[in-house]
């Protein structure tokens, strides 16, 4: 099946500054892609639809300037949580469609 | 939006038994998928399984559109199978509260 990564797997960071996440597509191509939050015990919430060449959109209720995402090629998107705070702690996940949707492995942002 | 449900939340068995996870959605869909999330977090993909009925090895799965619902059947449960079941569907994937199986030996 496809592949989907993600750099980094874990970050930590003090409350204030930003994070960048990286989601690739490793053997396919992918025009959209998509980013999930996920809380302890939850299950995954979509956050903003990631679109190459064009503005992402994004899921009610999830702010845009605070989460920046970048689809710069057709096998990156990367999302920025801009001044991060404690409750933007949390499991980051991304996902791209090959036929059906691949997941990448997640990222866990603990924002101290 | 559409509304996703499974059941049970959670699910106990002993190593070898057989189990039976439902997904129930609210509206039409043209994509379904089942994964299986390990403790690390990784979804593992299981099915993609709009309509008609797939098996792979132990298990196997089963949606029927028309009714609105897809199973995921387990047989011979092993220790390795525990972990949380999720549903999905639409291509902007909104997913159910999941079924958090645990598999004792």
């Amino acid at each position: 099946g496809a592949v989907v990564s993600q750099h980094p797997s874990w970050v930590i960071c003090k409350s204030g500054t930003s994070v960048k996440i990286e989601c690739r597509s490793l053997d396919f191509q992918a025009t959209t892609m998509f980013w999930y939050r996920q809380f302890p015990k939850q299950s995954l919430m979509l956050m903003a639809t990631s679109n190459e060449g064009s503005k992402a959109t994004y899921e009610q209720g999830v702010e845009k300037d605070k989460f920046l995402i970048n689809h710069a090629s057709l096998t990156l998107s990367t999302l920025t949580v801009t001044s991060a705070h404690p409750e933007d702690s949390s499991f980051y996940i991304c996902s791209a469609p090959a036929g059906q949707m691949y997941f990448g492995p997640g990222t866990r942002l603990t924002v101290l | 939006g559409i509304q996703v449900e499974q059941s049970p939340p959670d699910l106990i068995l002993q190593e070898g038994a057989n189990s039976t996870l439902r997904c129930n959605f609210s509206d039409s869909v043209n994509n379904l998928q089942w994964f299986h999330q390990n403790p690390w977090g990784q979804l593992i993909n299981l099915f993609y399984i709009p309509s008609g009925t797939k098996q792979n090895g132990r298990l196997s799965a089963t949606t029927v559109a028309t009714e609105r619902y897809s199973l995921l059947y387990i047989s011979s449960s092993q220790t390795t199978d525990s972990g949380v079941y999720f549903c999905a569907v639409r291509v902007r994937m909104r997913f159910g509260a999941g079924t958090r199986l645990t598999v004792k030996p």
